[in-house]
């Protein structure tokens, strides 16, 4: 199993919609997780940071963590066709400063 | 903001040469790391430092070797380029140790042509 896993396909939401991404991680003591924002051609910009269990909030982004399920989430609220990127998913594994990520997924916002 | 920079954008270089990208952070952190891009293969892990002279090798250390002489240079070296190196780079800098306001930025990434 790949340390952080992203699987879902291509997401496409209607502007103004939820948009809704998830990640899992094999490596249960892992502790701290990112999510990154990636336009094409252009590097991955950090979009929020989460360590403890529950929810984060910052504008219209929710990030989601449950240790005891292993998985991260990512809400995108009232999504914009600016939103429309590549998000990846990131964690820190236990034991070592080493930052790991998942491939991706990309989201396409319609007006 | 952590302010990531790599110097060279765009190269191109000629198999067998000896290659340097260079990535200096402004901030005080200790963990730096270098990344390549590849449609299809997310980011893949090079090599990271968690400290002057420290390197920790990643997923796919072969072929590159890294140099972290000060705490805000974190160098990626490319022994004999060969064409398979042809990737976007990238250096990534920040803080993972801490409980709260864990921070890690991307420079802008480096194109690296070789032919």
């Amino acid at each position: 199993q790949k340390e952080v896993e992203q699987n879902s396909g291509p997401l496409s939401v209607p502007e103004g919609a939820i948009a809704s991404l998830n990640c899992t991680y094999s490596d249960r003591g892992s502790q701290s997780f990112f999510w990154y924002r990636q336009y094409s051609g252009k590097s991955p910009e950090l979009i929020m940071f989460i360590y403890s269990n529950g929810d984060k909030e910052d504008g219209r982004f929710t990030a989601q963590l449950n240790k005891a399920s292993q998985y991260v989430s990512l809400l995108i609220r009232d999504s914009q066709p600016s939103d429309s990127a590549t998000y990846l998913c990131a964690g820190i594994l236990h034991g070592n400063n080493r930052l790991a990520f998942g491939k991706g997924n990309q989201v396409v916002v319609i007006p | 903001d952590v302010k990531v920079t790599q110097s060279s954008r765009y190269l191109v270089k000629r198999t067998g040469e000896k290659v340097f990208l260079e990535c200096v952070q402004d901030m005080d952190h200790e963990n730096m790391f270098w990344y390549r891009q590849d449609p299809g293969l997310g980011l893949r892990l090079i090599y990271f430092s968690y400290d002057v002279k420290m390197k920790e090798k990643g997923d796919i250390p072969e072929g590159y070797s890294v140099s972290r002489e000060k705490k805000e240079r974190f160098s990626l070296i490319l022994e004999s380029a060969s064409t398979n190196q042809t990737s976007m780079y990238l250096c990534a800098a920040g803080q993972v140790t801490g409980v709260r306001g864990n921070t890690i930025y991307f420079g802008e990434g480096s194109w690296l042509t070789v032919v």
